[in-house]
């Protein structure tokens, strides 16, 4: 099935500077790539996702990148705030349903 | 739109009993549900897929007799933990397909589950 490894598990950036996280699959079949964050009891909140035939998408301060050939995507936040503090998750669509890595949480320190 | 409404958002219950929980799909027809569990500070696992009108697949290693999936129609898909025991703890949470691969999926709101 689809392996999913998600890079840093914990990142500590200055408000203001830029976050990097990356993810690698292993299914080359799949298309969908989503990120999501995710606060403490909370559901999933989707912020930006790409799928197969986009090598980069833009939002505001967020982006992600797609490598295909590489098998990875990242997801990009610049100018990062307080309130970005959070668990970020990247997911793969494996067939139908999303496998999610492990999550990365970031702190964003004023 | 695409909203799932899942409920309880919160149960206690003894080890031995039997709890379910219910996602509905409140403006759109879920055809393809997905059930994950989360314990804490990790990630959504994947648990099984449930089509409507058909049985479940489940994950390996997710024991399908502990938890029973029904998704009876286009608007509600249900997951029964039975005879839970205290290691059955966690955050459950139910998604849907809303629309063809590739298009995004929605969450329920996630019940935490606390057996003792």
């Amino acid at each position: 099935g689809e392996n999913v490894e998600q890079h840093p598990s914990t990142l500590s950036v200055q408000e203001g500077d830029s976050a990097v996280i990356k993810c690698t699959y292993s299914d080359s079949a799949s298309n969908y790539f989503p990120w999501y964050k995710q606060e403490l009891g909370k559901r999933p909140q989707l912020i930006i996702d790409i799928r197969s035939n986009v090598g980069e998408k833009k939002d505001q301060r967020i982006a992600v990148t797609l490598n295909k050939t590489a098998k990875h995507f990242s997801l990009h936040i610049t100018e990062t705030q307080p309130e970005d503090s959070a668990v970020y998750f990247c997911a793969v669509e494996a067939g139908t349903a999303l496998i999610f890595g492990k999550g990365t949480t970031l702190s964003v320190s004023s | 739109g695409a909203v799932v409404s899942q409920h309880p958002s919160w149960v206690i219950c003894k080890s031995g009993t039997s709890v379910k929980i219910e996602c509905r799909s409140l403006d759109f027809q879920a055809t393809t549900m997905f059930w994950y569990r989360q314990f804490p500070k990790q990630s959504l696992m994947l648990m099984a897929t449930s089509n409507e009108g058909s049985k479940a697949t489940y994950e390996q290693g997710v024991e399908k007799d502990k938890f029973l999936i029904n998704h009876a129609s286009l608007t509600l898909s249900t997951l029964t933990v039975t005879s839970a025991h205290p290691e059955d703890s966690s955050f459950y949470i139910c998604s849907a397909l809303i629309g063809p691969s590739g298009y995004g999926y929605t969450f329920g709101s996630g019940t935490r589950l606390t057996v003792v």
